[in-house]
């Protein structure tokens, strides 16, 4: 299994609404990222948060990061319906690349 | 700064032709990463490579796979005797440095039929 596991598979909410998402992982890490990736495109990079830090705010965006529980949410506030897309975390551990989990299905309905 | 390219976007291929995927990373950045990505999925880790030596390849199957990045180049993920199985959406990214965020391409989208 993925070291990063998002929750829930898929979200649908209104436009102004908030979402969030969730993903837990296994081991210990460096740090946890969040990218998003829209329909048939690459993933974009969103927001980085070092095993050392609790939570960050990049714009709509709110991270937490639990070490503890082995978990991060993803905080997405007043979604727009240009929020739609897929939403991955990675795990940077002791190795040599990210891990990525399956990601959340964001759909946010006009 | 163009970011990380990649092409060809799609790619299509006749089962036992070989398939050869293209990046160039984003300016400045050292550190070139493979990753597959079925539909529905999330991605899945095959090779990490610097200028002229591969670094990691514990993701990459062991037959018919390969990947460089020459001194001069871009890098080049190499599929051999294609197979249904190996249709996917192939994205490299790049980084300046090795745990920092990841710029990824647009991916090219390997059809085998």
């Amino acid at each position: 299994s993925q070291q990063g596991e998002e929750d829930p598979q898929a979200l649908s909410i209104q436009e102004g609404e908030n979402a969030t998402m969730n993903c837990s992982y296994k081991t210990s890490i460096n740090n946890l990222q969040w990218y998003r990736q829209n329909s048939g495109r690459g993933l974009v990079h969103l927001i980085l948060i070092r095993s050392n830090e609790r939570e960050k705010h990049s714009g709509r965006l709110r991270v937490t990061l639990d070490t503890s529980k082995k978990s991060s949410s993803l905080l997405i506030t007043a979604s727009r319906a240009a929020d739609t897309a897929s939403y991955f975390c990675a795990t940077w551990q002791a190795g040599n690349m990210l891990t990525f989990g399956g990601g959340t299905r964001l759909m946010v309905k006009p | 700064n163009a970011g990380v390219m990649q092409n060809p976007r799609h790619l299509v291929r006749r089962r036992g032709q070989e398939a050869r995927l293209r990046c160039s990373p984003m300016k400045g950045h050292s550190h070139v990463y493979w990753y597959r990505q079925l539909p529905e999925e999330g991605l899945k880790f095959m090779v990490y490579l610097q200028k002229e030596n591969i670094i990691d390849e514990s993701g990459m199957p062991k037959e018919r796979f390969s990947a460089e990045f020459p001194k001069e180049g871009p890098s080049i993920l190499r599929i051999q005797q294609v197979v249904r199985g190996d249709s996917a959406a192939y994205f490299c990214a790049s980084s300046g440095e090795r745990d920092y965020g990841y710029t990824f391409g647009s991916g090219t989208r390997l059809t085998v039929v």
